[in-house]
């Protein structure tokens, strides 16, 4: 079945080690998506990248870092700058056209030892 | 700066009620506005809407928009248990611009 992986549902990081979410689609999208979701905040914007070997930042890009060497694979690098970084992190992919629907992983869980 | 804005924040009802959430937004370029819920995991794609005064149903779901006054609402007509989940709306421009969300509860 086509769909988003992310990997792992959960991930412990003790403080100034950097770790990476895995985000893999096989829907063949060309854009795909990180966001952060904390408690009553919503879904905050970390980077996206709408074609292989380009991505932008989003809102809230500082103390993580991204690739996009393959359209299939986007993964997130939480860096030890990031000194919040105890959330849950969703990846998602679209279609092109800006205005369709972005379908999403299952989640990352990340927290802090 | 595109906005967003989802009202109420958190909504508690009995089986049963009907309740209706609200989203305001404020989006250069105006394309669509999205509904997703939520429950533990992943968001779930609800609704897109373009057009004013369409209405989208899907069971006891349904949502319309308003593009005069920039808002949309989401109706959920005899509330059931597993209705109760986060409910984000959105608005594409590069990424997608979400609200925070209104977390229904339905009680039994």
């Amino acid at each position: 079945d086509g769909g988003i992986t992310q990997s792992p549902k959960y991930l412990f990081r003790k403080e100034g080690q950097n770790v990476t979410l895995s985000c893999e689609q096989n829907l063949n999208h060309d854009a795909m998506y990180w966001y952060r979701q904390d408690p009553g905040q919503g879904l905050r914007l970390i980077y996206y990248s709408q074609i292989v070997n380009d991505f932008q930042k989003g809102d809230i890009a500082e103390g993580y870092s991204v690739s996009r060497e393959k359209k299939e694979s986007f993964p997130l690098t939480v860096t030890s700058a990031q000194k919040n970084p105890t959330a849950f992190y969703l990846c998602a992919s679209r279609l092109g056209g800006s205005n369709q629907p972005q379908h999403f992983g299952d989640g990352t869980r990340l927290s802090i030892l | 700066e595109d906005k967003v804005v989802q009202s109420p924040l958190s909504l508690v009802v009995h089986e049963g009620d009907t309740v209706t959430l609200n989203c305001s937004y404020e989006v250069t370029n105006f394309r669509s506005l999205l509904w997703y819920k939520q429950e533990k995991k992943a968001p779930t794609f609800l609704f897109m809407l373009t057009s004013s005064g369409i209405e989208k149903k899907s069971g006891r779901l349904s949502s319309i928009l308003d593009k005069k006054e920039l808002f949309s609402i989401l109706n959920i007509t005899a509330t059931q248990t597993g209705d109760s989940a986060i409910y984000l709306c959105a608005s594409p421009g590069g990424a997608l611009n979400f609200g925070k969300g209104t977390s229904l509860l339905v009680t039994p």
